[in-house]
């Protein structure tokens, strides 16, 4: 069992340029949440995919979007990058409803220069 | 609205101490509450999680427990090691919404 997988790992981007970032999630599960974590601070929610909608959102400016894949991948996009949009981006996958044991990946690095 | 508190933030003991790490969180609703470990830089990984009906979870040297009435969790660790040190987050949810995060309890065992 692979597990939940991220791409890339590591990511540098200049103010105002777009980022995509992705995540398979673990073998048997259907459902997807993104959080961005900033040094020091524990996880924040951004938002939830299940059967390729979103489900629920976190406080996060609509710079923000995502999408899921009928094979249960799923990507989140940040457009017009910030400075504080820098951050370890981590993906979560698990059964609907979400109340269950969440598996993360090893996240997304992405610095905005 | 969840919100979630960790104490203490920063912990330092000698290795084989017995240490517990405290989660409280405001909303007594909480459905679930799991605890993970974060090494630098790294993905979170899955502890315990303590599911409504239970009140507590066990793993090797790794006790979890949870009081809906007090809002209150605690992770204890028994004969601490220095592979121990890490950053221990713990997370709760309302049923059916996403997990809330606390801020994390710093833990290094030292030698």
């Amino acid at each position: 069992d692979a597990g939940v997988t991220q791409s890339p790992t590591h990511l540098i981007k200049t103010r105002g340029q777009q980022v995509t970032l992705r995540c398979s999630p673990k073998s048997g599960h259907d459902t997807v949440s993104w959080y961005q974590q900033a040094l020091g601070q524990g996880p924040q929610f951004i938002f939830q995919y299940y059967e390729e909608e979103e489900r629920q959102r976190g406080n996060f400016p609509d710079r923000f979007s995502g999408h899921q894949f009928p094979n249960y991948s799923s990507e989140l996009n940040v457009n017009a990058l910030l400075l504080g949009d820098s951050a370890l981006y981590l993906c979560a996958s698990s059964m609907f409803p979400p109340s269950y044991e969440q598996y993360f990946g090893p996240g997304t690095r992405l610095t905005v220069t | 609205k969840q919100e979630v508190t960790q104490i203490p933030a920063a912990l330092s003991v000698p290795e084989g101490e017995n240490l517990v790490l405290n989660c409280s969180f405001t909303d007594s609703a909480i459905y679930n509450l799991q605890w993970f470990r974060q090494d630098p830089g790294k993905g979170l990984t899955s502890l315990l999680l303590i599911q409504s009906s239970q009140r507590e979870q066990t793993s090797g040297r790794l006790n979890a427990s949870l009081d809906k009435s007090s809002g209150r969790s605690t992770l204890y660790i028994a004969a601490s090691q220095p592979g121990d040190s890490a950053t221990y987050l713990c997370a709760g949810d309302n049923y059916g919404q996403n997990f809330v995060f606390g801020p994390g309890t710093r833990l290094s065992v030292l030698p």
